[in-house]
């Protein structure tokens, strides 16, 4: 069983970074490129970006010049570094994992909600 | 970046009835990488389609998706009621992946 458990500051001032950490439980985790999406509140999908174990990332070039995503392979984790964040960065997060082979999501963390405000 | 249309952005239907949801990307998606997946209020993303057709592991057969190149289309054969939901389709042959806008599907 499969599961992706992920934490993280839920309120930020303007400016600051936001940092999110994603453990994984269950299943292989060389496997994969491991994801970060992002989701405003009433609002659509982002992709974020992803990694691999091997530490070789893939941004999305709206976000690449504050993004960074780290992994942790002693311990099973990614996490996601956001900075210089704005209200618009104020998003539900998630981590996930793909379908072997693919790049399509089967697998969620519960979600965090990052809200930035003065 | 490709983007993804959705279309209807509301389809309004009841229990039993048949759902055909449209999304359209602005350039070819690589290799039919297109999948669609479920979201209910307060809830994560559930994966129902990969490739373009392929259901993942625990979809219901209701479930079906085709189409290729720029058109692809989600159907579900006959709603449950716990089917009201949105439903984004998602291209992952090409960096950035993109989603489309969401369909919503209420009774």
């Amino acid at each position: 069983q499969v599961q992706l458990q992920q934490w993280g500051a839920g309120l930020l001032k303007p400016s600051e970074t936001l940092s999110l950490t994603c453990a994984v439980y269950g299943g292989s985790f060389s496997d994969y490129y491991w994801s970060w999406i992002r989701q405003p509140p009433g609002k659509g999908l982002e992709w974020i970006g992803e990694i691999n174990h091997s530490g070789t990332t893939n941004y999305n070039p709206s976000l690449k010049s504050r993004v960074t995503i780290l992994v942790d392979t002693s311990k099973n984790q990614f996490s996601l570094k956001l900075s210089s964040v704005t209200a618009a960065d104020t998003a539900v997060y998630y981590c996930a994992r793909p379908i072997l082979y693919t790049r399509a999501l089967e697998y969620w963390g519960q979600g965090t909600l990052v809200t930035v405000s003065s | 970046e490709i983007v993804m249309t959705q279309s209807p952005g509301t389809l309004s239907l009841s229990p039993g009835e048949r759902a055909t949801l449209s999304c359209r990307a602005s350039q070819s998606v690589t290799s039919s990488y297109l999948a669609w997946y479920q979201q209910k209020p307060g809830q994560a993303l559930r994966l129902l389609i990969y490739g373009a057709s392929s259901r993942a592991t625990g979809i219901p057969d209701r479930f079906s998706g085709s189409g290729s190149g720029t058109d692809f289309t989600l159907t579900i054969s006959r709603l449950e009621p716990e089917d009201f939901a949105v439903y984004y389709c998602q291209q992952y042959g090409s960096s950035p992946r993109t989603f489309g806008q969401g369909t919503k599907v209420e009774i």
